[in-house]
């Protein structure tokens, strides 16, 4: 298996919702990490999870949760978020943390 | 700081070839990788130089002088669906983790 997916593909939420982002590889990864992504711009880091442990937080607001249960999977909880995090949010993992990063197809989110 | 340039748009015709260039500035190099992302889709790793040179992959090439801090990615034979935005990356290793950080892209547009 050599892919990343990610779930949902689109999510359409109220500000007042609490939802999650899921991201898995069975690549045998050890660096998972999650992107925004606004339009005609580069991916923007939010975080990096290294050996299932947070290593970089990007300073994102706390209305983003991020959590590895395992490590195949990356999870991405979302609470009272504002129209403005409307965007693409990609998940990548890598066999370390400077290596080749491979995608997932991406959560394309719209907060209302 | 790191940072890396790009041109933010390039235009070229079909069959014909282009060359996307970029240079960077980072304190320790591991090496330069280029990404393709279509629109709406995610990006995908198309090519990494640790060393200085050419390396060929079908009808791309990527090069790299580390004595300039600079390095290119030569598309030929374009085809239309080369149309896509194309990211130059670099890993850059902080005090207590490693993290890849994307140019800002330069947008691709073939015309027949």
């Amino acid at each position: 298996d050599t892919e990343v997916t990610q779930t949902p593909k689109h999510l359409v939420m109220g500000m007042t919702n609490k939802k999650s982002l899921k991201c898995e590889q069975h690549m045998g990864h050890r660096a998972m990490y999650w992107y925004k992504q606004k339009a005609k711009k580069p991916p923007e880091l939010m975080f990096v999870y290294s050996y299932e442990k947070l290593s970089i937080n990007e300073s994102v607001p706390s209305r983003f949760s991020p959590e590895c249960p395992n490590s195949s999977l990356l999870n991405l909880h979302l609470h009272a978020l504002q129209p403005e995090d409307s965007a693409l949010y990609l998940c990548a993992s890598s066999p370390g943390a400077t290596d080749t990063q491979y995608f997932g197809p991406g959560t394309r989110l719209t907060v209302l | 700081g790191q940072s890396l340039e790009q041109p933010s748009e390039v235009t070229a015709v079909e069959g014909a070839i282009v060359q996307i260039n970029c240079t960077y500035q980072t304190s320790g190099f591991y090496g330069l990788s280029w990404y393709q992302q279509h629109d709406g889709g995610a990006p995908t790793f198309l090519s990494y130089n640790a060393l200085d040179g050419l390396e060929e992959t079908g009808r791309f090439s990527s090069f790299l002088s580390r004595s300039d801090s600079y390095g290119y990615l030569l598309l030929q034979e374009l085809q239309m669906k080369d149309s896509a935005s194309y990211f130059c990356a670099v890993p850059v290793t902080g005090s207590s983790a490693s993290k890849i950080i994307f140019g800002s892209g330069t947008r691709l547009s073939i015309r027949p």
